[in-house]
């Protein structure tokens, strides 16, 4: 079945430093995969969506310079947060497209900024 | 403005007990309504629903949906403790309107108490 990778699946970094995240789906090609982010108790929330080869397209509210996406190749997307601070601090998961309609999550990563 | 609306958003039962948990939508161009069952990280694929009517049936699992109404449910039947998790609802809308994007609902926390 479809499987997508992401990694490191836990970081914790100092406050000003940058983290980056990288999702790769192994076993087939993803033109788009999406960025999410999770806090507490709540749902997935849509950060951006990455298409092969152009800019992302980031949702309202979120700072494409302080989330920088590069979606190189047909199975790589990678999110990288931009001189982190404490209120980064998330759960941060990556979809892959498969097909037209067919989601597969990475494993997600928990970031903490101290 | 497109949303998703599950209900309730937390539930607390013992085991052996049988719950419904509900999703209901108001989207363009609705395509799919997808289920997800989250544990401690990303989220697990359980059911696609894209015609009205359809029961879907995975083990204790089942799930019908019902385009007039906009809704959707998820049963589980005979529950255990292994079902305790966050069971969320995602919709998605016809390719050419926004990509194909999963809109989440925030989730219904499931507690099965032994």
């Amino acid at each position: 079945g479809a499987v997508v990778s992401q990694h490191p699946s836990r970081v914790i970094c100092k406050s000003g430093t940058s983290v980056k995240i990288e999702c790769r789906s192994l076993d087939f090609q993803a033109t788009t995969m999406f960025w999410y982010r999770q806090f507490p108790k709540q749902s997935l929330m849509l950060m951006a969506t990455s298409n092969e080869g152009s800019k992302a397209t980031y949702e309202q509210g979120v700072e494409k310079d302080k989330f920088l996406i590069n979606h190189a190749s047909l199975t790589l997307s990678t999110l990288t947060v931009t001189s982190a601070h404490p209120e980064d601090s998330s759960f941060y998961i990556c979809s892959a497209r498969r097909g037209r309609y067919g989601y597969t999550f990475g494993s997600g990563t928990r970031l903490t900024v101290v | 403005e497109d949303k998703v609306v599950q209900s309730p958003l937390s539930l607390v039962v013992h085991e052996g007990d049988t719950v419904t948990l509900n999703c209901s939508y108001e989207v363009t161009n609705f395509r799919s309504l997808l289920w997800y069952k989250q544990e401690k990280k990303a989220p697990t694929f359980l059911f696609m629903l894209t015609s009205s009517g359809i029961e879907k049936k995975s083990g204790r699992l089942s799930s019908i949906l019902d385009k007039k109404e906009l809704f959707s449910i998820l049963n589980i039947t005979a529950t255990q403790t292994g079902d305790s998790a966050i069971y969320l609802c995602a919709v998605i809308m016809n390719y050419g309107g926004s990509q194909g994007n999963l809109i989440f609902g925030k989730g219904t926390k499931l507690s099965v108490k032994p």
